[in-house]
């Protein structure tokens, strides 16, 4: 059965800190792909970034990097410099090949304080 | 461009009462539809998928049931709500291969008193 696991579940940094946000995951097969999502206060989640199991190459967008280690089954994400509008609770997220559906973790809520 | 729509964006119903929350997708065809819930302090479970219309799948059993009418249309009712049934409700779509993932809607906040 799959499972997406975020033990962290609110972190607070000062701002202009760099914060990794923790994703392990489960599955039984081989291909499948890895999601973040962030739910600002309004609500509304925004995709983030997928990944696919064969690809292992880690990824930077802006400050933005995830991090994706199949020996460990993690993908996480950290953010370089955080900013105040980083705020928001971070959903990782796993879909398995022959599904149609994605199943995602509890979450981790951020906090930049200023 | 694919837009998605879902309302209404709050909701206080009584105990008891029946509940029908919209969602509709413009600009795609066949879209694979969710809904999902998100009670406080806790993570997005997913209710119910659709992969076509009126092909329903439901992930746990519970007092509300899924509907799709239409290719772009998905429902969510209720006949009776319970207080459990308050939370944060998302609708969302995507492609059939999961490419670029979901697009969620607003959500509708929904409050059983």
């Amino acid at each position: 059965a799959q499972k997406v696991t975020q033990a962290q579940t609110e972190i607070s940094v000062v701002e202009k800190e760099d914060v990794t946000l923790d994703c392990v995951y489960e599955t039984r097969d081989t291909t499948y792909y890895l999601f973040w999502y962030k739910q600002p206060p309004s609500g509304e989640l925004v995709f983030l970034i997928r990944r696919n199991s064969f690809d292992e190459q880690n990824e930077i967008s802006g400050r933005y990097s995830w991090n994706f280690q199949k020996s460990t089954s993690s993908f996480n994400f950290t953010i370089t410099a955080s900013q105040v509008v980083d705020s928001a609770v971070y959903f990782c997220a796993l879909s398995e090949a022959q599904d149609d559906k994605i199943i995602f973790g509890k979450g981790t809520r951020l906090h930049i304080l200023p | 461009s694919q837009t998605i729509h879902q309302w209404p964006a709050t909701l206080v119903q009584p105990v008891g009462s029946p509940l029908s929350l919209e969602c509709t997708v413009e600009g795609t065809s066949n879209p694979n539809l969710y809904w999902y819930r998100q009670a406080a302090g806790r993570g997005l479970q997913l209710l119910f998928y659709s992969i076509g219309i009126g092909q329903i799948s439901s992930e746990v059993p519970q007092n509300l049931s899924a509907s799709r009418p239409q290719d772009r249309q998905f429902i969510l009712s209720s006949k009776k709500l319970l207080l459990s049934d308050s939370g944060f409700y998302l609708c969302a779509w995507s492609v059939a291969t999961l490419v670029g993932g979901y697009t969620f809607g607003s959500g509708t906040r929904l409050t059983v008193v």
